[in-house]
């Protein structure tokens, strides 16, 4: 049984394009986080939600917009993709903020943007 | 601006000797520190963390040392086995706000 699950696993789109990530988490966990792997591989977080609050926002284009429907789903809806936005991303969540286990990642979704 | 760094983007090692990885951070504020452990076409998974009041944390074969005066945290691999190939992240946070990666250290593990 996934722990925490992301679909699609891959992702290929045009320019301009609306998509979305979905997350889902079965581990009771109150956090969910996304991340995105940029092309020089450092991973950097992008949002976090805790108990359906959100709680982190970063410097990210508002056309990248969280939904979290429950606390163990954190959905991810990009509007008018561009070409910058091709990396892979990365859900995880996390109980306690990550305290002494760490966060549990999915297996990540790579989007390629055409 | 990268506030967690690692510098060495691969790493190889015979089978049986010891692995040494490590990652240099930037602000002096982060008090908790994690190593993830990434195998292809999946996710990081949690490996061994540490806090900033303790310089040393151990896990059976792995172990992480953090020196707060160099900022500077290493992970060692006792004896490394085939199956520990695979990339290394380290994380640093403050607060459990949130944490910041490195880029990653691949660890080759020859047999």
């Amino acid at each position: 049984d996934t722990a925490v699950s992301q679909t699609p696993k891959y992702l290929v789109t045009q320019m301009g394009n609306d998509k979305s990530i979905k997350c889902e988490q079965n581990l009771g966990h109150d956090t969910m986080y996304w991340y995105k792997q940029d092309s020089k591989k450092f991973l950097k977080i992008m949002f976090s939600y805790n108990n359906k609050e959100l709680i982190i926002n970063e410097t990210v284009p508002n056309r990248f917009s969280p939904k979290s429907p429950d606390k163990a789903h954190l959905n991810l809806h990009i509007n008018s993709l561009e070409l910058g936005d091709s990396a892979v991303y990365f859900c995880a969540s996390s109980q306690d903020r990550g305290r002494g286990v760490g966060y549990t990642f999915g297996s990540g979704t790579r989007l390629t943007v055409v | 601006d990268q506030q967690v760094k690692q510098n060495s983007p691969s790493l190889s090692v015979q089978e049986g000797r010891i692995s040494i990885l490590n990652c240099d951070y930037t602000n002096s504020m982060f008090d908790y520190f994690l190593w993830y452990k990434k195998y292809p076409a999946e996710g990081p998974t949690f490996l061994i963390s540490i806090s900033s009041i303790k310089d040393k944390n151990e896990d059976g074969r792995f172990t992480v040392f953090l020196n707060k005066s160099a900022k500077h945290l290493s992970l060692h691999i006792v004896p490394s086995q085939p199956g520990d190939s695979a990339v290394y992240f380290c994380a640093a946070g403050y607060n459990f706000n949130k944490f910041y990666f490195g880029s990653g250290t691949k660890l080759n593990v020859k047999p």
